[in-house]
Order: C-alpha cells, then sequence, then structure tokens
C-alpha cells in the first residue's frame, strides 16, 4: 500500500503562492495523485488530480516529478479562506484512498 | 442541485443501542463510501460499495454494518458492538472507474456522541 508523508502545518500570508509537498516513495504505477480540502466539521472537497508532469485547474497546480516519489500542491495568491487541512492521496487499487493526517495550512493577513 | 446529503448532522445516543446514519446522493454515481474522521486526524475507510446489492469492507469495519439496496443510498449503522463510536462520519460517491472513483464527492457529514 502506498503512504504518503506531508508536513503537519504551515503558514503563510495572504496573497502569497504557499506550495506543499507530499512524499509518497512507493508508489505503484498504476497509482493517481489527489488532493482535497477540508474545512472544520466539512467534508473534504476535491482539489486536483494528476499522474505525472503538471496539472492546473482553476484554483490549483499540481506538479509531479518524473520519478512520482512526490508531487507538490500549488496554491496561487491565497486569501485567508484558503486556510484549511489539506491530505495528499496516492489511489491505492479497488476504490481504497488511503487519507494521511494532512497538512493544516493557515493564511495570516 | 446534485449532491450527497446527510441526515442528522448531530446525532446523541446512549451506550448500547445501535444507530443508524443516513446517506443519499443524486449524482447517479455507481461507487459509495463510508469513513470516520476523530479529531485532528485524517479519515478511515468503513465500508465501500462499487455497485448496488455488493459492498465490501474497509480499514475499520467492526463495529458497523452496511446494505446497498438502491444506487441513491447507502445507510450505515453503527451497532452497540463498536466500542468507540462517538466521530464524525462522512458518506462519499464517486463514479465508476479507476481514476475517477479517486474524486470522491463527501456529504456534510454526522457528528456521533455515545454518552
Amino acid at each position: 500500500l502506498a503512504k504518503t508523508t506531508q508536513p503537519i502545518s504551515m503558514d503563510s500570508y495572504e496573497g502569497q503562492e504557499v506550495n506543499i509537498t507530499c512524499s509518497h516513495n512507493n508508489i505503484a504505477t498504476n497509482d493517481y495523485i489527489t488532493w482535497y480540502q477540508q474545512f472544520p466539521s466539512q467534508g473534504p472537497r476535491f482539489i486536483i488530480q494528476g499522474y505525472k508532469t503538471k496539472v492546473t485547474n482553476e484554483v490549483a497546480s499540481l506538479f509531479i516529478p518524473a520519478d512520482r516519489k512526490s508531487s507538490t500542491l500549488s496554491l496561487p495568491r491565497v486569501s485567508l479562506s484558503d486556510t484549511a487541512v489539506y491530505y495528499c492521496l496516492v489511489g491505492d487499487s479497488n476504490y481504497q484512498l488511503i487519507w494521511g493526517a494532512g497538512t493544516k495550512l493557515i493564511i495570516k493577513p | 442541485d446534485g449532491g450527497i446529503t446527510q441526515s442528522p448532522k448531530y446525532l446523541f445516543r446512549k451506550e448500547g443501542q445501535n444507530v443508524t446514519l443516513s446517506c443519499e446522493q443524486n449524482l447517479n454515481h455507481d461507487a459509495m463510501y463510508w469513513y470516520r474522521q476523530d479529531p485532528g486526524q485524517g479519515l478511515r475507510l468503513i465500508y465501500y460499495s462499487q455497485i448496488v446489492n455488493d459492498f465490501q469492507k474497509g480499514d475499520i469495519a467492526e463495529g458497523y454494518s452496511v446494505s446497498r439496496e438502491k444506487k441513491e443510498s447507502f445507510p450505515l449503522t453503527v451497532t452497540s458492538a463498536q466500542k468507540n463510536p462517538t466521530a464524525f462520519y462522512l458518506c462519499a460517491s464517486s463514479a465508476s472507474g479507476t481514476a475517477s472513483s479517486y474524486e470522491q464527492y463527501f456529504g456534510p457529514g454526522t457528528r456521533l456522541t455515545v454518552t
């Protein structure tokens, strides 16, 4: 089973770009990398998913190096409302996702 | 609006009682999931179902039961056998297919307190 490691917490300021890196040394060939955002007492919300290189959508970018042993979620120009817990997940087979404790991101004014 | 509903948002029960948590989706998703989340922790998979009338145990299925009689519904019963049932319970759904299954849509959750 793939296992992910990400920082427990990070701080940044409004308007900055925030990069959260996740390590997944044992990622399997067929695994995808997915990031979720969770606010307190709410269900997680899908942010972005990728397999290799770079993926960009309207809220974030995901950078995956060639060896796929890590990935970086990039949030451009964060605001106070981006304060949340961010989860990096590596897809296991048969619909099972393995959730770590996530990274608590605090954005300061 | 398409989405997932869970009810109730807060639930209180006495120890020794079974309790059923509701989860309904109108996204036409084949797969549904139940997770448990404890304070400061990530999600842990209880059960998942890829198709109607079929479901599989997740990492922490002991003390829980589910049914999947309809595509839209995936109720979770927390039985008296669950030793520490107080937690935040989240239901999710996803489209079928390996990559699509990683994009899960979550309900608002049910916070269960057992005393």
